[in-house]
C-alpha cells in the first residue's frame, strides 16, 4: 500500500524556519518525481516545488524561489522541503505527492499544516 | 502563466442525476488536464489525467474529456460520496508551472 506521511508542521513565527518531511512507503520512491503543493485554509490548490527521482534537478514557483528548499534522499525514501524567511502568507496544509510519468499526481499525503504568525 | 478557470464555481445536484463540470486553459494545453476530488479534511485524490483516463479505483461513472483549452469533467448517476469539491489541474507548459482551477463545489440539491 502506497503511504506518504508528512511532518514538521507546526507555528512558526514570520521571518522563521521550518523543515517538513515526508515519508514515503509501498512503492519504489527512487523511480518517482515528487512534488509538494499547498492549500491556504478554505482555498485552492498551489503547486509550490518539484524534484526529480534521482533528485539533481528541482524547479519552484516564484513566490517560493531563494527561500525554499526541496531535497531527498532515496536511502531513507524521505522527501523535505526546508522552507525559509516564513511568511504570513505561507500558512497552509503542505501536501507531499507522488508523480508517475513526470506531471500526474497520482497520491497525496495527508498533508502538515504550517502556520506562520506571531 | 496558463490560467484555469471552472465553473460554476458551485453546482447543486440531486443523487442519480448527472453532473457536468467545466474548466478553461487560457491558452492551449492540448490533452494535459487532470481532474481531482477533495472531500472537506482529506488530501485531494487523482480522478482522471490525460484529459480521458481514470485514474486507478475510479468509477466508470465518472468521465473527462475534451482538449486544447475546453474540458469537461462528467460525473452519471451521483452517488452520495460524490459530493465534494473537484479540481482541474494542466501540467502542459513547463515552466509554466502546474496551475489548478479554483474548484467547483458539487452540492446536494
Amino acid at each position: 500500500e502506497v503511504q506518504l506521511v508528512e511532518s514538521g508542521g507546526g507555528l512558526v513565527q514570520p521571518g522563521g524556519s521550518l523543515r517538513l518531511s515526508c515519508s514515503a512507503s509501498g512503492f519504489t520512491f527512487s523511480s518517482h518525481w515528487m512534488h509538494w503543493v499547498r492549500q491556504a485554509p478554505g482555498k485552492g490548490l498551489v503547486w509550490v516545488s518539484r524534484i526529480s527521482s534521482d533528485g539533481t534537478n528541482t524547479n519552484y514557483a516564484d513566490f517560493v524561489k531563494g527561500r525554499f528548499t526541496i531535497s531527498r534522499d532515496n536511502t531513507k525514501n524521505t522527501l523535505n522541503l526546508q522552507m525559509n524567511s516564513l511568511r504570513a502568507e505561507d500558512t497552509a496544509i503542505y501536501y507531499c505527492i507522488r508523480a508517475v510519468t513526470f506531471h500526474v499526481f497520482d497520491f497525496w499525503g495527508q498533508g502538515t499544516l504550517v502556520t506562520v504568525s506571531s | 502563466e496558463i490560467l484555469m478557470t471552472q465553473s460554476p464555481v458551485t453546482l447543486s445536484v440531486s443523487p442519480g442525476d448527472s453532473a457536468t463540470l467545466s474548466c478553461r486553459a487560457s491558452q492551449g494545453i492540448g490533452f494535459n488536464l487532470a481532474w481531482f476530488q477533495q472531500k472537506p479534511g482529506q488530501a485531494p485524490r487523482l480522478l482522471i489525467y490525460s484529459t480521458s483516463t481514470r485514474a486507478t479505483g475510479i468509477p466508470a461513472r465518472f468521465s473527462g474529456s475534451g482538449s486544447g483549452t475546453e474540458f469537461t469533467l462528467t460525473i452519471s448517476s451521483l452517488q452520495s460520496e460524490d459530493f465534494a469539491v473537484y479540481y482541474c489541474q494542466q501540467y502542459n507548459k513547463w515552466p509554466s508551472m502546474y496551475t489548478f482551477g479554483q474548484g467547483t463545489k458539487l452540492e446536494i440539491k
